[in-house]
């Protein structure tokens, strides 16, 4: 079974620019998250989406959304780039059940906002 | 509002050594899970053990073993017999409640495993 995968996986921006980054959940999998993975804050919840629907949101500006598609993938976007949104950008899915699902991680899309 | 302390930066061990990582975390609910993930070099993170907080009973999986301290709000992991493959940072996480699978993370903890 291919595990998730995250598009690009290398993207170099500048400030102003908007961003898109993909995740494709394992197949079967009805829920994917997002973190923002920086040296200076660590690893920081975005969103979680379940069956098209935001389930959770972390502590970010508007300028960060996602969505979630029928068949599970998941994009976020970064809009008005800023030099601070330079990151790891994680995500990782799971079945999203109840009980305890474990969640699969991607290998991340590295962003850099010159 | 809840969160996860790794007071560690970095801590080093000699291959078949034993090493223990600290994590505590902060929260008020009751029910809740605890983990401990990894992520090598190759940034892929890969889940290394969890632990629910209903049970008493510390998880093992293989070389990794917990001691949860419920009341003191304790979670350790430790590694015996160190291998190099086991180099790279580690993150202890929580997991709020049953119907969200949003992870707090710690600051995470580099390990470097030495012949």
């Amino acid at each position: 079974k291919a595990g998730v995968t995250q598009t690009p996986r290398y993207l170099i921006k500048t400030r102003g620019q908007q961003v898109t980054l993909s995740c494709s959940p394992i197949s079967g999998h009805r829920s994917v998250s997002w973190y923002q993975q920086t040296p200076g804050q660590g690893l920081q919840f975005l969103f979680e989406y379940f069956s098209e629907t935001q389930r959770n949101k972390g502590n970010f500006p508007g300028r960060f959304s996602g969505r979630q598609f029928s068949n599970s993938r998941s994009e976020m976007n970064v809009s008005t780039l800023e030099l601070g949104d330079s990151a790891l950008y994680l995500c990782a899915s799971s079945l999203g059940e109840q009980s305890y699902n474990e969640q699969f991680f991607g290998p991340g899309t590295r962003l850099t906002v010159l | 509002a809840q969160t996860v302390t790794q007071s560690q930066p970095e801590m080093s061990v000699q291959e078949a050594e034993t090493v223990t990582l600290s994590c505590t975390y902060d929260t008020s609910e009751n029910n809740y899970y605890l983990f401990w993930y990894k992520q090598p070099p190759s940034r892929q993170m890969i889940l290394v053990i969890r632990q629910e907080a209903y049970k008493q009973q510390n998880a093992t999986e293989n070389r990794f073993s917990v001691n949860f301290q419920k009341a003191a709000k304790s979670f350790s992991l430790k590694i015996s017999d160190s291998q190099l493959g086991d180099t790279a940072m580690y993150f202890c996480a929580f997991r709020p409640s049953y119907n969200t699978d949003k992870l707090i993370f710690g600051t995470g903890t580099r390990l470097q495993v030495f012949p």
